[in-house]
């Protein structure tokens, strides 16, 4: 398969826990994205990564939130010190154009 | 601050029925248009890009148009199956990532 990955699938933590995600881009994509996505609503952009460089980041990640890409491949994003009103779907995206493509993305529950 | 809105939230429709749904977006300075389609728990399936020269995309019994001027785009589906049941997502970019409306979510009955 020669789509986005996102591991795990799916994440359940305890407050305060810190968690941490993988994508993995479609091969040669150069660009990738992170978005946050909430039951009803539209996914919401948190950063983005042109190669291994960090281009953007919304106001939506705090600073209990990290990303990196660090060989311009995978991308990890993390949580600190989790707490419930970070449970939602987390979605990775990458292009080499315009056209986004999206993982399967992983579902975080903070109990 | 760029918004996307998607008319109606939720459309029921017999099998064989074509329908439209419906996106706005407020500024009009965009790159290109998306749609997506989104299955319950699942990520975005890329279905139509548009970009901002031009007026409509086709891929099977999907037709997208884009109006940049008046910010509106529409999705077209011909033929309906109950298969085509699912969230439809519009998505624009203009100097940002993608800006997404919260969907139209589509039920196709047999």
């Amino acid at each position: 398969d020669t789509g986005v990955s996102q591991n795990p699938r799916h994440k359940i933590t305890k407050r305060g826990q810190n968690v941490t995600f993988r994508c993995d881009p479609i091969s040669e994509h150069n660009r990738l994205y992170w978005y946050r996505q909430t039951l009803g609503q539209g996914p919401e952009f948190l950063t983005y990564f042109q190669n291994e460089a960090q281009l953007e980041k919304s106001r939506l990640l705090s600073d209990r939130f990290s990303a990196e890409r660090p060989k311009g491949s995978f991308s990890t994003l993390e949580i600190q010190r989790t707490e419930q009103g970070d449970s939602a779907m987390y979605l990775c995206a990458s292009s080499v154009y315009n056209e986004q493509f999206f993982g399967p993305g992983t579902r975080l529950t903070v109990l | 601050k760029q918004e996307v809105t998607q008319i109606p939230a939720a459309l029921s429709v017999p099998e064989g029925e074509n329908l439209v749904l419906n996106c706005s977006f407020t500024d009009s300075a965009i790159y290109n248009l998306q749609w997506f389609r989104q299955d319950p728990g699942k990520g975005l399936t890329s279905l139509l890009l548009i970009q901002s020269s031009q007026r409509e995309q086709t891929s099977g019994r999907l037709n997208a148009s884009l109006d940049k001027s008046s910010g509106r785009s529409t999705l077209y589906i011909a033929a309906s199956q109950p298969g085509d049941s699912a969230t439809y997502l519009c998505a624009v970019s203009g100097n940002t990532p993608l800006v997404f409306g919260k969907g139209t979510r589509l039920s196709v009955i047999a």
